[in-house]
């Protein structure tokens, strides 16, 4: 069974860095794509990027210079960080695993999430 | 951006009920549209992808259809465990983007 696991500080100052890691069980880290996502408090989804298992990135535009992810297949995990994080970054963060089925992606495997608070 | 919009944002139904829930894209986004049930303190789980393909060990009672910007999740009987939160997401253009989500209750 294919197991995603979050972890990181669930507290975080202002202009400090967000980092969390995703680590992945039941199956090897290649040949897959890995996304995180987030949800603020009362709000949507939000997909912040992927990384592909051969260090392959994708982000959304909207975090600017601010974000990076990184991946250790050795380890079986990947990670992202925010910089400057702001009250605006509060949110439950989630990693999510998908695969390609022909030209689809599935988005099939999911962690639990994350609540990461951005306060002094 | 790719602007997702879904519909109803809530909704109230009782166990048995049809219910459907829409997402229509901004702009052509081919068939590349999943749908995601959540549960508090859950995670997400996929339930069609390829807007119409049910996910393996996905009830039957669950279907998707659509193309190009209009797109639709049916439940056809609505089941007690089915109550909970639906998006969409398409990953056809950068960013991806999803649904503000539909949320499914009890009538």
């Amino acid at each position: 069974q294919v197991q995603l696991q979050e972890s990181g500080p669930g507290l975080v100052k202002p202009s400090e860095t967000l980092s969390l890691t995703c680590t992945v069980s039941g199956a090897s880290i290649s040949p897959y794509y890995w996304s995180w996502i987030r949800q603020p408090p009362g709000k949507g989804l939000e997909w912040i990027g992927f990384i592909y298992a051969r260090g392959n990135t994708n982000y959304n535009p909207s975090f600017g210079s601010r974000l990076s992810m990184s991946i250790d297949t050795s380890k079986n995990h990947f990670s992202l960080k925010l910089t400057s994080v702001t009250a605006a970054d509060t949110a439950v963060y989630y990693c999510a695993r998908h695969q390609t089925t022909g030209r689809w992606l599935q988005w099939d495997y999911w962690g639990q999430g994350i609540l990461v608070t951005v306060s002094s | 951006a790719t602007q997702m919009t879904q519909s109803p944002p809530s909704l109230s139904a009782s166990v048995g009920d049809r219910v459907t829930i829409t997402c229509r894209a901004s702009q052509d986004i081919s068939n590349d549209l999943g749908w995601y049930q959540h549960k508090p303190g859950k995670a997400p789980m996929l339930l069609i992808y390829a807007a119409s393909s049910l996910q393996s060990g996905v009830p039957s009672r669950f279907s998707g259809s659509g193309s190009g910007t209009d797109f639709t999740l049916t439940i056809s009987s609505l089941q007690p465990e089915d109550f909970a939160t639906y998006y969409c997401l398409q990953d056809y253009n950068y960013p991806w983007t999803f649904g503000q989500g539909t949320k499914v209750e009890i009538k």
